[in-house]
């Protein structure tokens, strides 16, 4: 398994500025990955974060509103920039670890924008 | 059409019952894994139970059993002697095979448990 944090844990933001949320692993994994869960739905993988290359996103994310940096193997961050009351939603990071199929996530981020 | 469907979005179960979450999938890889989260109000997502399309046991964890129907395509969760802090939202996610990552979501079942 793998022990996950992430910062903030939740943040009231206003339109138009960015947050930056983060994503630290106890131990080196190869893969992150980021979701958004938008209030009452199920998640959505908005992109993967492999250490060493450019992030890739998945249809309807682009790197311009969320930009990723995954600087070595046990962090990641996620930017939502440029916010609107749509992107409240709890963002959560989550990584799969050698050897296993599980992927363990984050406490999740809660964003409210306003 | 939808990968993984639940088909129950709440549940209400009395204390000590036990409760299956229904799950079905659709996938025509041969090779793919099934997976059961639980969300509780605060919003983490824990891993609860792991299942490989090739097992051939059901997978069991604890009060958590996943009952594989491969042929019928389901991979129901069953919860023994429910408490109430199971109470929370359940997802059933499925990662199919060829180096794929992803994991493709349920909509989710939301669990609520009566003392």
């Amino acid at each position: 398994s793998a022990v996950i944090s992430q910062k903030p844990s939740r943040d009231i933001c206003q339109r138009g500025t960015s947050l930056t949320i983060q994503c630290q692993v106890d131990s080196q994994v190869t893969m992150m990955f980021w979701y958004r869960q938008q209030p009452g739905q199920s998640l959505t993988l908005i992109a993967t974060a492999n250490q060493g290359s450019e992030a890739t996103y998945e249809s309807g994310f682009v790197i311009d509103k969320f930009p990723i940096s995954r600087p070595n193997l046990t962090f990641s961050t996620l930017t939502v920039s440029n916010m609107s009351p749509e992107d409240s939603s709890i963002y959560l990071c989550s990584v799969e670890t050698g050897g296993s199929y599980e992927q363990y996530f984050g406490p999740g981020t809660r964003l409210t924008v306003t | 059409a939808q990968k993984i469907t639940q088909t129950q979005p709440g549940m209400f179960v009395q204390e000590k019952e036990a409760v299956t979450l229904d799950c079905t999938y659709d996938t025509s890889d041969q090779s793919y894994g099934l997976f059961w989260y639980k969300q509780p109000s605060s919003g983490e997502m824990i891993f609860l139970i792991y299942q490989g399309s090739y097992d051939e046991q059901n997978a069991t964890e604890g009060r958590y059993s996943l009952n594989f129907q491969k042929a019928r395509k389901s991979a129901n969760l069953v919860i023994s002697a429910s408490q109430l802090g199971d109470s929370a939202m359940y997802f059933c996610a499925m990662r199919e095979g060829g180096g794929n990552y992803q994991l493709i979501w349920g909509a989710g079942t939301k669990l609520i448990i009566k003392p």
